[in-house]
């Protein structure tokens, strides 16, 4: 079945830093591919997304490219600040299946 | 912006009792879905639903579990008779479309006593 694997962490990082949250996915077909954020206290929120192969996802900095030879999806962003401090969820499909969460914690 | 929204933020319920917990997804949205949260656990899908009628399950969504759109506006999920493992984080979503971007709610947390 359908499946995303991604780095569990916890990822602490300094202000300004560089961010990669690795994803891979297992799917039949082309499906599209998420990244959720959750705050802490609150629900999920769409970060980003692309629906086929090569598009690339972009909000708030962040940005993931569908990567179909390499079944991934991994999110970056060039400069964190602190209130990128969150979970992380990649996540693919007409009815989301999520990896496990990456906690990102970004320390001023 | 529209938005999905769920009541209550908070159930307590006790072991055995049965709970409805409540949706109202975005007005021209189709299809409705519900994920949940074990804590400190991946998100995982329930049931998704589309013209009255169930569309796609999990194993998670046995006999003790329910959807139903009672009118033109709610969306519920019912526990018949809830367990401690039902303790979780759930989550309502709707999309326009199948496979388009789902909005989720903010939650209801479920805690069985």
């Amino acid at each position: 079945g359908d499946s995303v694997t991604q780095m569990e962490g916890p990822v602490t990082l300094s202000e300004e830093a560089f961010l990669t949250i690795n994803c891979t996915y297992t799917a039949t077909g082309y499906p599209s591919l998420f990244w959720y954020v959750q705050y802490p206290g609150e629900g999920l929120q769409l970060l980003l997304k692309a629906t086929k192969a090569d598009d690339k996802g972009s909000n708030k900095g962040f940005e993931a490219t569908y990567r179909k030879e390499t079944t991934s999806f991994h999110l970056e962003k060039g400069s964190v600040q602190v209130s990128d401090s969150a979970v992380y969820f990649c996540a693919l499909h007409k009815k989301l299946v999520f990896g496990k969460g990456t906690k990102l914690t970004v320390n001023p | 912006e529209p938005e999905v929204t769920q009541t209550p933020s908070h159930q307590v319920t006790q072991m055995g009792q049965e709970v409805i917990l409540r949706c109202v997804p975005i007005s021209n949205h189709l299809y409705f879905y519900w994920y949940r949260q074990i804590l400190g656990q991946k998100v995982e899908f329930l049931v998704s639903f589309y013209n009255n009628e169930i569309s796609e399950k999990s194993e998670i969504f046995d006999d003790q579990f329910s959807v139903e759109r009672p009118d033109g506006s709610n969306f519920t999920l019912k526990i018949r008779s809830t367990k401690l493992e039902d303790s979780a984080m759930y989550f309502c979503a709707s999309s326009v479309g199948q496979g388009d971007t789902q909005y989720f709610g903010p939650g209801t947390r479920l805690t069985v006593l």
